[in-house]
């Protein structure tokens, strides 16, 4: 079983659409979790970090973390054409040697 | 503006060649870090530095080679050992050399073989 798992879409959703985004994970320990996007050709660009278990809410993006199912999401509200990118999710924990990403999950907003 | 630099954008390196990436931040952040990308496969650490002069292998070391003497710059030599260095490098920095610090990234060099 891959430490993290992403599906790599691509998904293509009508803009103003709600967009779930989701990451499963084996390992347990993991503690602190991120979200990156990335636009083609460029780095990526942190969007959220979370500590734990919850939600964390940041304008037209909510982080959920479900510890207990190994489970966490990226929902974008109003999606505009502009959110059209490749979405990495990322975790680690205390004491790990490294940040362990999942492969990006491709998404396309159409005007 | 604070941020990483990365140069070249692109790279073309022939047989036999060492070719060097460059990697400046001015973030004052204490950790930098160098990752490969490749198309279905997403990051792959090749090394990092949580302090100047001091570094450690990621998981795909082999043919690459790194140096920190500056904190603000972490260059990546890439060499002739790797055979199949076509990829796109992405160089990251984070904060207070903790690795649960998010990381941020610069636009990366996209290395060719001609």
């Amino acid at each position: 079983q891959k430490e993290v798992e992403q599906d790599p879409g691509p998904l293509s959703v009508p803009e103003g659409a709600i967009v779930s985004l989701n990451c499963t994970y084996s390992n347990s320990a993991f503690q602190y979790f991120m979200w990156y996007r990335q636009y083609s050709r460029k780095g990526p660009e942190l969007l959220m970090y979370t500590y734990s278990s919850g939600n964390k809410e940041d304008g037209r993006f909510t982080a959920q973390v479900d510890k207990s199912s190994k489970y966490i999401s990226l929902f974008i509200r109003d999606s505009q054409p502009s959110d059209s990118a490749t979405y990495l999710c990322a975790m680690v924990w205390d004491g790990s040697e490294k940040l362990v990403f999942g492969k990006g999950t491709k998404l396309t907003v159409n005007p | 503006d604070g941020g990483i630099t990365q140069s070249p954008k692109y790279l073309f390196r022939k047989e036999g060649q060492n070719v060097t990436l460059s990697c400046e931040q001015n973030l004052n952040h204490d950790a930098m870090y160098w990752y490969r990308q490749d198309p279905g496969q997403g990051l792959r650490l090749i090394y990092y530095s949580q302090i100047v002069n001091d570094f450690q292998k990621g998981d795909i070391a082999e043919g690459y080679s790194v140096s920190r003497e500056k904190k603000e710059s972490f260059p990546l030599t890439v060499t002739s050992a790797q055979k199949n260095p076509t990829a796109f490098y992405l160089c990251a920095s984070s904060w207070g050399g903790r690795l649960n610090q998010p990381q941020h990234f610069g636009d990366g060099t996209r290395l060719s073989i001609l």
